[in-house]
């Protein structure tokens, strides 16, 4: 069935390194979600992308999506500790079904 | 922003208890609701999907009969565990979206623990 890859599963930095995770479907996607979970808590949607090549941007954080609209990635710049938590995308395939990726986990060094 | 509300947030009961767990959008009006399941340090598990009005979809492997899903209007669905033992302890997540290509929006979930 339809997957989507998210690499790297955890990435530990230090406060005011980048960080970055990427997402890679099998199939073309409608659309791209991304969303992030604090320790204990929810998932909070962040940002959709829909368009071919698609950059957006949110203060430090970067989103980008493919121009195959098969893959996508997240980039924080000069993280902080607030960034601390796991980023999931979620793509939307032709059927509307959000396919989640198993979610990247931001872990700040002191 | 779109606010989903979830109740309880948290349950503590015994061994063969149903619960039920109720999941509102406060301020859209929600055509589809899913609900997921997350164990400790691990992805969403997508259990059901529901419309309102209709029966719920549920994914592979999740006992429907176990699972029991209502989505009467389109701002209430609800989610009963039945007979709920141990190995359903977990975190349940629901969400809703308004329409298709619309993001997901979450409740706080409901930490479910069974003795």
């Amino acid at each position: 069935g339809q997957q989507v890859m998210q690499i790297p599963q955890y990435q530990h930095v230090q406060e005011g390194e980048d960080f970055t995770t990427y997402c890679n479907s099998s199939t073309t996607l409608s659309n791209i979600q991304w969303y992030k979970q604090r320790p204990g808590g929810h998932p909070v949607f962040l940002i959709q992308l829909v368009k071919s090549g698609e950059v957006k941007k949110q203060k430090r954080l970067t989103f980008q999506f493919g121009e195959a609209k098969k893959n996508s990635s997240l980039h924080i710049t000069a993280t902080q500790t607030t960034d601390v938590g796991t980023y999931f995308c979620a793509g939307t395939d032709s059927n509307y079904q959000l396919i989640w990726g198993a979610g990247t986990k931001l872990i700040i060094k002191p | 922003g779109a606010v989903v509300s979830q109740h309880p947030s948290r349950v503590i009961c015994k061994s063969g208890t149903s619960v039920k767990i109720e999941c509102r959008s406060l301020d859209f009006q929600a055509t589809t609701m899913f609900w997921y399941r997350q164990f400790p340090k691990q992805s969403l598990m997508l259990m059901a999907t529901s419309n309102e009005g209709s029966k719920a979809t549920y994914e592979q492997g999740v006992e429907k009969d176990k699972f029991l899903i209502n989505h009467a209007s389109l701002t209430l669905s609800t989610l009963t565990v039945t007979s709920a033992h141990p190995e359903d302890s977990s975190f349940y997540i629901c969400s809703a979206r308004g329409q298709n290509n619309q993001p997901q929006h979450f409740g706080d979930g409901t930490r479910l623990s069974i003795l």
